[in-house]
C-alpha cells in the first residue's frame, strides 16, 4: 500500500485560510468515507483533528474542516494562527484492517 | 481521562529484538482496538498493525508480517509489540494509538517510544 500524496508544505498568513490536499486511489480514499486528519507538533504525538472525512472530535476547533472528492481528501484551516504551524497527516482505511497515511504536509504560518 | 503510557527508549543491535509496552487507563480496555504506528526520524507516519484487546486478534501490514507480534494482558490493560530481526532502518519512534468509538480513526495516542538500532 503506497503512502497517500500530500504537498510537502503549505503556507499562509495569520487569519488566512489554507487547504491541504491528500490524494489516494479508489482502493483507499475513494473506497469509503474513513479518512482522518492528524496534527503533529515537533516532538509530540499526533492529534486527531478530523475523522470520517468531515467530523470533528469534541474539543477540536471549528477552524478545522474536512472534505472529499473522488480519490482526494482536503483539510482546510481557516483563520490561521501561529499555533497551527505543524505537520499534518491524512489517513485512510484501506482494506482488511490496513490503514495508509499521507506523507505529511508542513504548514508554515508566515 | 484516557491515557496510553508507553515504555521507555530502547537501544538495540542489528539482529536483536525489542518488546514495547503500552498501558491503557481511563476507559474499558477491552472495548477499543489498539493500533501501532511508527515514525522514522524526520519522516512520516507508518501504520504497522492492530490488536483487538477483547480476544487478542491481530492484523499486521504486509511489510511487518513475520517480524511483528502484538499481544495484550487484560489483567494489566497493557498491549505489547514485539519486533524481531531489527535493522538500522527500524530506528523510529513507535506509537500506540486507540481506535476511537466511531472507529476508523485514532483518538488517543501514547507518548511514543524511541527505538534506536545501531551497532
Amino acid at each position: 500500500q503506497s503512502a497517500l500524496t500530500q504537498p510537502a508544505s503549505v503556507s499562509g498568513f495569520p487569519g488566512q485560510s489554507i487547504t491541504v490536499s491528500c490524494t489516494g486511489t479508489s482502493s483507499d480514499i475513494g473506497a469509503d468515507d474513513h479518512v482522518s486528519w492528524y496534527q503533529q507538533h515537533p516532538g509530540k504525538a499526533p492529534k486527531l483533528l478530523i475523522y470520517d472525512v468531515t467530523k470533528r472530535p469534541s474539543g477540536v476547533s471549528n477552524r478545522f474542516s474536512g472534505s472529499k472528492s473522488g480519490n482526494a481528501a482536503y483539510l482546510t484551516v481557516s483563520g490561521l494562527q501561529a499555533d497551527d504551524e505543524a505537520d499534518y497527516y491524512c489517513c485512510s482505511y484501506a482494506t482488511s484492517f490496513t490503514y495508509v497515511f499521507g506523507v505529511g504536509t508542513k504548514v508554515v504560518v508566515l | 481521562q484516557v491515557q496510553l503510557v508507553q515504555s521507555g527508549a530502547e537501544v538495540k543491535n542489528p539482529g536483536a529484538s525489542v518488546l514495547l509496552s503500552c498501558k491503557a487507563s481511563g476507559y474499558t480496555f477491552t472495548n477499543f482496538y489498539i493500533h501501532w504506528v511508527r515514525q522514522a526520524p524526520g519522516q512520516g507516519l507508518q501504520y504497522m498493525g492492530i490488536i483487538r484487546p477483547s480476544g487478542g486478534a491481530t492484523s499486521y501490514t504486509q511489510e511487518f508480517q513475520g517480524r511483528v507480534t502484538m499481544t495484550r494482558d487484560t489483567s494489566t490493560s497493557t498491549v505489547y509489540m514485539y519486533l524481531s530481526s531489527l535493522r538500522p532502518e527500524d530506528t523510529a519512534v513507535y506509537y500506540c494509538a486507540r481506535e476511537g468509538p466511531e472507529t476508523y480513526n485514532f483518538d488517543y495516542w501514547g507518548q511514543g517510544t524511541l527505538v534506536t538500532v545501531s551497532s
